[in-house]
């Protein structure tokens, strides 16, 4: 059974950082894409950032680019988010996913919920 | 970035009713679309992938169509847990992006 399990969310005030963690298992996690999405009440759902099964090849959102770092660690089956000079608009739960080729995103973590907030 | 647009945002049905959601890509997509549904609290949950392809285990009242720019999600019979926010999203090229959204009200 696949499995992505996030930890790290919590309250930050704007301009702090923080780092999201995202364990997964279940399936043969170095051989696939592992995504960012995250969900405001207002904005809906967003993809914020990937990174490929060889973390050759990153990719983000325009809107967090430059502040969030994407890595993984294949051999602990994990994948981080690094937030750096965080926003209010950065405020959202954040989703950790399983990218397949065909299937496109496929399965979610449960979610972390980030608050910027002074 | 390729944009999904859904609708209706919202709509009011009953047990035993089909239901049906539309979105429309901003471009020729193919059928690199997938529908999920999400209850509140929960995180979305795959349902239909690349248009039409019923994922494993969910039941066969779920079905979805089209290819290109126009696609369609449907409920052939409404069931209590059905209650819930749908979602389209397109992983055709660059990005992936999500419709706005439907939320299937009693």
């Amino acid at each position: 059974e696949v499995q992505l399990v996030e930890s790290g969310g919590g309250l930050v005030k704007p301009g702090g950082s923080l780092r999201l963690s995202c364990t997964a298992s279940g399936f043969i996690f170095s051989t696939h894409t592992m995504t960012w999405v995250r969900q405001t009440p207002g904005k809906g759902l967003e993809w914020v950032s990937s990174i490929s099964g060889t973390s050759s090849d990153t990719y983000y959102a325009d809107s967090v680019k430059g502040r969030f770092a994407i890595s993984r660690d294949n051999a602990d089956k994990s994948v981080y988010l690094q937030m750096n000079s965080l926003r209010a608009e950065d405020t959202a739960v954040y989703y950790c996913a399983r990218r397949a080729a065909i299937r496109g995103i496929d399965y979610w973590g449960q979610g972390a919920l980030v608050i910027v907030s002074s | 970035d390729i944009q999904m647009t859904q609708s209706p945002s919202s709509l009011s049905a009953s047990v035993g009713d089909r239901v049906t959601i539309t979105c429309q890509a901003s471009q020729d997509i193919s059928n690199y679309v997938n529908w999920y549904q999400q209850k509140p609290g929960k995180a979305p949950k795959l349902l239909i992938y690349v248009a039409s392809s019923l994922e494993t285990g969910v039941p066969s009242r779920f079905s979805g169509s089209g290819s290109g720019t126009e696609f369609t999600f449907s409920i052939s019979s409404m069931q209590p847990e059905d209650f819930a926010t749908y979602y389209c999203q397109q992983h055709y090229n660059g990005p992936v992006t999500f419709g706005g959204g439907t939320k299937v009200e009693i």
